[in-house]
């Protein structure tokens, strides 16, 4: 199975600042298309998780553009810009260039 | 508006049956997968498997192969997930979701199940 290693686990930010969340594949996630098969959700406080990303950097409608993703090789990364109270919850990254799809761990995003 | 809309949450011991439910409305039912996954404290989301209401086509994740079935029923747009047998490590929260046939992305999830098995 493709193992994605979340890190940090934990991420508390100063609204207003940046934050970047990592999730590093065991495999690469390209797919014959040439899109990165890797999504971005986000589970609010007491909600289901919600699409942000996919196909690597694609954002979900509605998505504000303060989201991004980058990739170096196996490593994506999600950057925050201007972290707002509304950001908070856990996110995850998940594979699903090959079954069984994978999450990762996830990783709590507080305001301090 | 698409959704999704989940059965409520069920208390069962083990060993016995239960199967749990997602109600869709505001799209073409057989165009997308559902896909099914589980929430612990412990593993954290998982990926149970996905079913395809098209032709009933499933693909189920290791660790739940044989052990749950999935099945849609086209004319109410609605999919199931079946334990014929729950085990109390089978407690979690189960959510379904719309999936992309282009790209296996889950785009929209339902509130979730809670299932709890206990003696």
């Amino acid at each position: 199975d493709i193992v994605l290693t979340q890190s940090p686990l934990s991420l508390p930010v100063t609204p207003g600042e940046s934050a970047s969340i990592s999730c590093r594949s065991s495999q690469s996630l390209l797919h014959s298309n040439g899109y990165n098969s890797l999504d971005w959700y986000l589970q609010k406080p007491g909600q289901s998780p919600q699409l942000l990303i996919f196909l690597g950097s694609h954002r979900a409608p509605g998505v504000s553009d303060r989201f991004s993703v980058s990739r170096s090789g196996t490593d994506f990364t999600l950057k925050i810009s201007r972290v707002e109270a509304e950001d908070v919850g856990v996110y995850y990254c998940m594979q699903v260039l090959e079954t069984p799809f994978t999450f990762g761990q996830g990783t709590r995003l507080e305001i301090k | 508006d698409v959704q999704l809309v989940q059965s409520g949450a069920d208390v069962k011991k083990p060993g016995e049956s239960l199967t749990i439910s997602c109600k869709t409305s505001g799209y073409s039912f057989t165009t997308m997968w559902i896909t099914w996954v589980r929430q612990t404290p412990a593993k954290g989301l998982e990926w149970v498997g996905r079913i395809d209401p098209a032709d009933s086509h499933t693909d189920y994740g290791p660790s739940f192969q044989g052990h749950v079935t999935f099945s849609a029923d086209t004319s109410i747009t609605t999919a199931y997930l079946h334990w014929p047998s729950l085990e109390a490590s089978d407690t979690a929260l189960y959510y379904c979701a719309i999936t992309s046939r282009q790209s296996d992305t889950l785009m929209l999830w339902g509130q979730g199940a809670l299932v709890t098995v206990s003696s």
